[in-house]
């Protein structure tokens, strides 16, 4: 099947810095990749979607000036925490996707804010 | 409303036993997917099936096996001879629209405990 890094796996940063998580399709064009966000034994909830060239959509909830997504090429989207808190601490996972490829999950970071 | 219900949050079965693990789910859509993932500690999820919605035939895997029924809106999941390797949250899934590659709702998961 088709292939989906993350990139870092685990991150640790301190309160009021950013972090940026890339997520790359290796070998296939990704017209959308989504962000999801898995808190300690919860399940996973969709943040928004992106699709190359515009702007990400954002679920509910979800504060976009504090979770910047950026999709730049069919390859790569990358999910920017900025100021971060505590309590964003969380497992994030991208998944990518095309017209012809259904939904491709990457392994996660780990993201630990101290 | 919860699209996807998996109302067992944690199951402890011994090692060889059969297990099910239920998953139904809620849409408005003809066309649909539904999807079952496990997720080992590791956080990794691991693909384990996809499913359409005109497709109600059940499909067996090794040890796995799937249940879809429509008429009840249920998509269960059974793991036969169980291995403590089989240790995980399985999450079952699903994708509104007729690609399978929309955004997936996903349940609660059901954590899986394989004891020796």
């Amino acid at each position: 099947g088709a292939v989906v890094s993350q990139h870092p796996s685990r991150v640790i940063c301190k309160s009021g810095t950013s972090v940026k998580i890339e997520c790359r399709s290796l070998d296939f064009q990704a017209t959308t990749m989504f962000w999801y966000r898995q808190f300690p034994k919860q399940s996973l909830m969709l943040m928004a979607t992106s699709n190359e060239g515009s702007k990400a959509t954002y679920e509910q909830g979800v504060e976009k000036d504090k979770f910047l997504i950026n999709h730049a090429s069919l390859t790569l989207s990358t999910l920017t925490v900025t100021s971060a808190h505590p309590e964003d601490s969380s497992f994030y996972i991208c998944s990518a996707s095309s017209v012809l490829y259904e939904q491709y999950f990457g392994p996660g970071t780990r993201l630990t804010v101290t | 409303a919860q699209k996807v219900t998996q109302a067992q949050t944690e199951i402890s079965v011994v090692e060889k036993e059969d297990v099910t693990l239920d998953c139904v789910y809620e849409t408005r859509d003809t066309t649909y997917y539904l999807f079952w993932y496990k997720q080992p500690p590791s956080g990794e999820l691991v693909f384990l099936i996809r499913r359409n919605s005109f497709d109600e035939q059940n499909e067996i895997s090794g040890r796995y096996s799937w249940n879809f029924q429509k008429s009840t809106s249920s998509f269960n999941f059974t793991i036969t001879a169980s291995q403590v390797v089989d240790s995980a949250v399985y999450f079952c899934a699903l994708s509104e629209g007729g690609t399978g590659a929309n955004n997936l709702f996903f349940g609660t998961g059901t954590r899986l405990t394989v004891i020796p």
